[in-house]
This record gives structure tokens, sequence and C-alpha cells, in this order.
């Protein structure tokens, strides 16, 4: 089983579209968790931390699910702009790196 | 309060030559890290690195592929007598402290082996 995984995509949804991404991890002690952003040929950028309780930040929610080990992305009213790779990120608290899943790509259409 | 800085953007080798990509992290960053990303695929992780040690080089290929991060100066990754199988992106990524608080991620460079 991989450290992070993720469904590849794509995900094609109209603009306005309510979309989750869910992103499975197998070590249970993983310690931090987050959402990167990575458009085409750019590097990736951190999009939201993803705590315990859950957060919140405009259109975008993010949820942690310790008992099931998967942290999720919703993403509200989708905008053009919101196309592209979506990865996730765990740390696994006892090695100070973070390993990505191979992300979820959106592409939102008119 | 510039970011991470990576350089070159683009770089073109020969198979057999050498490849160097240099890293400067953000002002105040003191643990430096190095992706790979092949086309179509995920980051993979390669090395962490603090001033002058090496942390975690798990993800580093045993052959051909060295880093180092001096006290002065830019991290480096140094690919010797590439192949064309090392084409990729090249990320690295800075934190302030170890990873628990995420990382921010240069532009990349892109190696292309002839």
């Amino acid at each position: 089983r991989k450290e992070v995984e993720q469904d590849p995509g794509p995900f094609n949804v109209p603009e306005g579209a309510t979309v989750a991404f869910n992103c499975t991890y197998s070590n249970s002690a993983s310690q931090s968790f987050f959402w990167y952003r990575q458009d085409c040929r750019k590097e990736p950028k951190l999009l939201m931390s993803v705590y315990s309780s859950g957060n919140e930040d405009g259109r975008f929610t993010a949820q942690l699910n310790r008992a099931s080990q998967y942290i999720s992305l919703l993403i509200r009213d989708s905008k053009l702009s919101d196309s592209a790779t979506y990865l996730c990120a765990v740390n696994p608290g006892t090695a100070s790196k973070l390993t990505f899943g191979t992300g979820t790509r959106l592409q939102v259409t008119l | 309060n510039a970011g991470v800085m990576q350089n070159p953007r683009h770089l073109v080798r020969r198979r057999g030559q050498e490849a160097r990509l240099r890293c400067s992290p953000m002002k105040g960053h003191s643990h430096v890290y190095w992706y790979r990303q092949l086309p179509e695929e995920g980051l993979k992780f390669m090395v962490y690195l603090q001033k002058e040690n090496i942390i975690d080089e798990s993800g580093m290929p045993k052959e051909r592929f060295s880093a180092e991060f001096p006290k002065e100066g830019p991290s480096i990754l140094r690919i010797q007598q590439v192949v064309r199988g090392d084409s990729a992106a090249y990320f690295c990524a800075s934190s302030p402290y170890e990873s628990f608080y995420g990382y921010t991620f240069g532009s990349g460079t892109r190696l292309t082996v002839v």
C-alpha cells in the first residue's frame, strides 16, 4: 500500500459546482497534513494545513478523519481558476519530510 | 522578502555530463528539501539537509547523485554522468522548522538530458 494515495482524476466539473477530493494515508502515527495546489509546469503552493478540528478558508474546507486515515478537501462554488492539480502531503511525525500523493487533477469548465 | 530561489530554471545536458542545481532557501529558513517530479508523476522525496548536514538522504539514488548545504551559499544538488532517465523537474523547498509546518517550494529546475 502506498504511503499516501489519491484518485488521479481528472475531475471535470462545471463552474459553480462543489467538488471534494479524498486522500488516504497508511501511517496511523502521521502528525500533520497539508493540501497543495500545483498548476501545470509550476511549483506546488501550500493551499491549506489540515487540522483535527477541520478548517475553512473561503470556499475551501479541509477535514481530517484519523479513524479512517484520510483527509479531504472540499471546494465550493468552483471557479475556472481552480483548475489545477491538488496534492495532499503527510508528515509521518518521525521523519522530518513530507510525503506527497500523486495529485488529483481538477478541470473546471464553463 | 525573496522566496526560495532555484537556478537555473532550465538546464540541458548531454548524456554523461554533470548537472548542478542550486537552491537558496528563504531568509531565516535552515531546512532544505529536494524533490524530483517526473512527467505525470508525483513529487518524490530525495534528500533533507540542514546547514552542513545531511539529515535524511533515503530518497537519493545511491550512485551519481549527491547534495550539500554548506555553511555559506546555496544548497547544491549534483548529478554526475546524467542519463535520459534523469530528465525531470527538481524542486527545492525550505522551512524554518522541521516540516511540521509545511514547506515553501522554489520554482524548480527542469533538467533535460539529450
